[in-house]
């Protein structure tokens, strides 16, 4: 089957730097997403990996390894804003999404 | 803003009963994907339309029915409604390529919660 596994929660002071992991077994690859989902509200896309390494967009990196089925989100400088649920979503063969659960990221001043 | 408008927003139904949730996508995107997120979990993929036909499905059974109309709107037409449909159900606009393939850079609507009683 397919899965995508990532943390259910994870805590990260303001101002620092936290690491958010996926872990990914797919039919298939064709990219892998990161959208950030704030309570109440609609998913939005922050990025998106197809090749192996990092993908530097200001304070997100997204960093990707297709042979270990591995991929991280990295979030330096937090702010209470970035307190959100992190969705890792994996384009399969077929270019259907499958998504992880999400991980709840709690940021503490 | 992402241009993807949902309706209603809210609505609370029966067991039983049938509900139908509409779409207007962002323009330009010809592709429409609908998505069930329940309360702590990530979206499971329902089905995804592109130029008026079915072009993917996940694993919902068939009370679970979409359409998508020649402006790139789309309706979810969930029949027979059960308590575990209970969720929110998003949607999202893409671009597919002329080869067929999909941007995966999905623009969601704010969704549609469906409370079944």
């Amino acid at each position: 089957g397919q899965n995508i596994d990532q943390p259910t929660e994870m805590t990260a002071t303001e101002g620092a730097i936290v690491q958010i992991n996926c872990t990914y077994q797919t039919s298939g690859f064709n990219g892998l997403f990161w959208y950030q989902q704030h309570a109440g509200e609609a998913p939005t896309f922050l990025s998106y990996n197809v090749l192996d390494g990092l993908e530097e967009k200001g304070r997100f990196s997204s960093f990707l390894s297709r042979s270990k089925g591995y991929s991280y989100l990295l979030l330096k400088e937090l702010q209470m804003k970035d307190s959100a649920s992190y969705l890792c979503a994996v384009e399969d063969s077929n270019y259907q999404l499958i998504w992880g659960a999400g991980t709840k990221l709690i940021i503490k001043p | 803003e992402t241009g993807v408008t949902q309706s209603p927003t809210h609505l609370i139904k029966t067991r039983g009963q049938q509900v139908t949730l509409r779409c207007s996508s962002q323009s330009g995107h010809n592709t429409v994907s609908w998505y069930q997120q329940a309360l702590g979990q990530g979206p499971q993929f329902i089905f995804q339309y592109y130029r008026e036909e079915e072009n993917g499905r996940g694993n919902f059974p068939p009370r679970f029915s979409g359409l998508q109309f020649p402006n790139y709107s789309s309706e979810l037409n969930v029949n027979a409604l059960e308590l575990d449909d209970s969720a929110l159900y998003l949607c999202a606009s893409s671009r597919v390529h002329s080869g067929g393939a999909v941007t995966g850079e999905l623009f969601f609507g704010e969704g549609s919660r469906l409370t079944v009683l």
